[in-house]
């Protein structure tokens, strides 16, 4: 089975711009979840996806936002970036959205914001 | 709140010697699960080890063993025969009824040939 796939590999935008990432699960898995990682803050959550419905949303503001589509992808999408949402973008695909269900991760999506 | 406290933010071992990495958390809750993941470089996070909390029986794959003390909300990684392959930032996490994975800063291990 390919693992789940994150793209780009690698962005680069300026201050006001908007960037939609992109996450295709290991096939058969239903649920999609986000997290972003940056040398200070670590790895936070940021939502969660389960047969296109949000689930869980972490704390961050209403400029993230994210969808499901019916064969599982899932995008996130950032507008009006900000110098901080500088990040890596990590995606974690699972068969279910219980706590038994394992995350596996792609391998994300580096944003710099310049 | 849960959280994940990893006290150590860099640790160093030999090759073929055994490190443990310390890991706490804290949580009212009874039925959660908790992890190691492994990120080297190459950014891709992979999954070490999982215990669930109902389990008294510690964890163990291949070279990599936990130390699980659900009273003192403890999880401890022990890798054994280390190898330079192991050397990568190492995450312990926490994941409850919320469904979302915490983790805690990382600690970053080194491999000495």
């Amino acid at each position: 089975k390919a693992g789940v796939t994150q793209t780009p590999r690698y962005l680069i935008k300026t201050r006001g711009q908007q960037v939609t990432l992109s996450c295709s699960p290991i096939s058969g898995h239903r649920s999609v979840s986000w997290y972003q990682q940056t040398p200070g803050q670590g790895l936070q959550f940021l939502f969660e996806y389960f047969s296109e419905t949000q689930r869980n949303k972490g704390n961050f503001p209403g400029r993230f936002s994210g969808r499901q589509f019916s064969n599982s992808r899932s995008e996130m999408n950032v507008s009006t970036l900000e110098l901080g949402d500088s990040a890596l973008y990590l995606c974690a695909s699972s068969e279910g959205p219980n706590r038994e269900n394992i995350q596996y991760f792609g391998a994300g999506t580096r944003l710099s914001v310049l | 709140a849960q959280t994940v406290t990893q006290s150590q933010p860099e640790m160093s071992v030999q090759e073929a010697e055994t490190v443990t990495l310390s890991c706490t958390y804290d949580t009212s809750e009874s039925d959660y699960y908790l992890f190691w993941y492994k990120q080297p470089p190459s950014r891709q996070m992979i999954l070490v080890i999982r215990q669930e909390a109902y389990k008294q029986q510690n964890a163990t794959e291949n070279r990599f063993s936990v130390n699980f003390q659900k009273a003192a909300k403890s999880f401890s990684l022990k890798i054994s025969d280390s190898q330079l392959g192991d050397a990568a930032m190492y995450f312990c996490a926490y994941r409850g009824s919320q469904g979302n994975l915490i983790f805690g800063k990382g600690t970053k291990l080194s491999v000495k040939p």
